[in-house]
């Protein structure tokens, strides 16, 4: 079946470390693959995506790439900020209508 | 610049009670989902539509009725509440196709006693 695992949080750092966060997934085909972020009190929205292996999805200084050889999509940033704190979705779309997240990462950076 | 709204924002419920969670979205899209979220487990799909008149069931639909009249709005109903749907519930909608980003509400806060 189709699946993903994201590594287990809460994460905290300072502010200025590097993030990453792991998520790696299990699927039939070809899916594409997605970060949603969920600040406190709101819905999800999306971060990044990609579509295709090798593929590398970015927006407000995160990346992710799509790597089909050992199934991953971590998530990284080289400097985060107090306001990056939020909750990490990593998802994959395999193909049909049905969106598929993992647990979610929280996130927590200090001042 | 509405998106997609949901309503109420927080609801106590008895066990045994029904009620009706409304989503509707301004942005003519045709799929339409409902989430639940649980601590640990992300987010589950209970049901979805891809379009007015077809809805399926998702991962986890026991104790959940849809339906989808309108293209713009698609209800979740609970028939008779259990203090296990107790959870954040969030609608989101998209544009038909694949690698289409979902548009969320800000979710619906239940609590069932």
């Amino acid at each position: 079946g189709n699946s993903v695992t994201q590594m287990e949080g809460p994460v905290t750092l300072s502010e200025e470390a590097f993030l990453t966060i792991n998520c790696t997934y299990t699927a039939t085909g070809y899916p594409s693959l997605f970060w949603y972020v969920q600040y406190p009190g709101e819905g999800l929205q999306l971060l990044l995506k990609a579509t295709k292996a090798d593929d590398k999805g970015s927006n407000k200084g995160f990346e992710a790439t799509y790597r089909k050889e050992t199934t991953s999509f971590h998530l990284e940033k080289g400097s985060v900020q107090v306001s990056d704190s939020a909750v990490y979705f990593c998802a994959l779309t395999p193909g049909g209508f049905k969106t598929i997240f993992g647990a979610g990462t929280r996130l927590f950076v200090k001042a | 610049n509405a998106g997609v709204t949901q309503t109420p924002k927080f609801q106590v419920l008895k066990t045994g009670q029904s009620m009706t969670l409304q989503c509707a979205q301004d942005m003519n899209h045709e799929y339409m989902s409902w989430y639940r979220q649980d601590p640990g487990m992300g987010l589950r799909l209970i049901h979805y539509s891809v379009g007015a008149g077809i809805t399926d069931q998702g991962e986890v639909p026991n104790g959940y009725n849809v339906s989808r009249s309108t293209t713009e709005d698609f209800p979740l109903r609970l028939l008779s509440a259990a203090p296990s749907q107790t959870s954040v519930y969030f609608c989101a909608s998209s544009h038909r196709g694949l690698a289409e980003k979902l548009f969320f509400g800000s979710g619906t806060q239940l609590s069932v006693l």
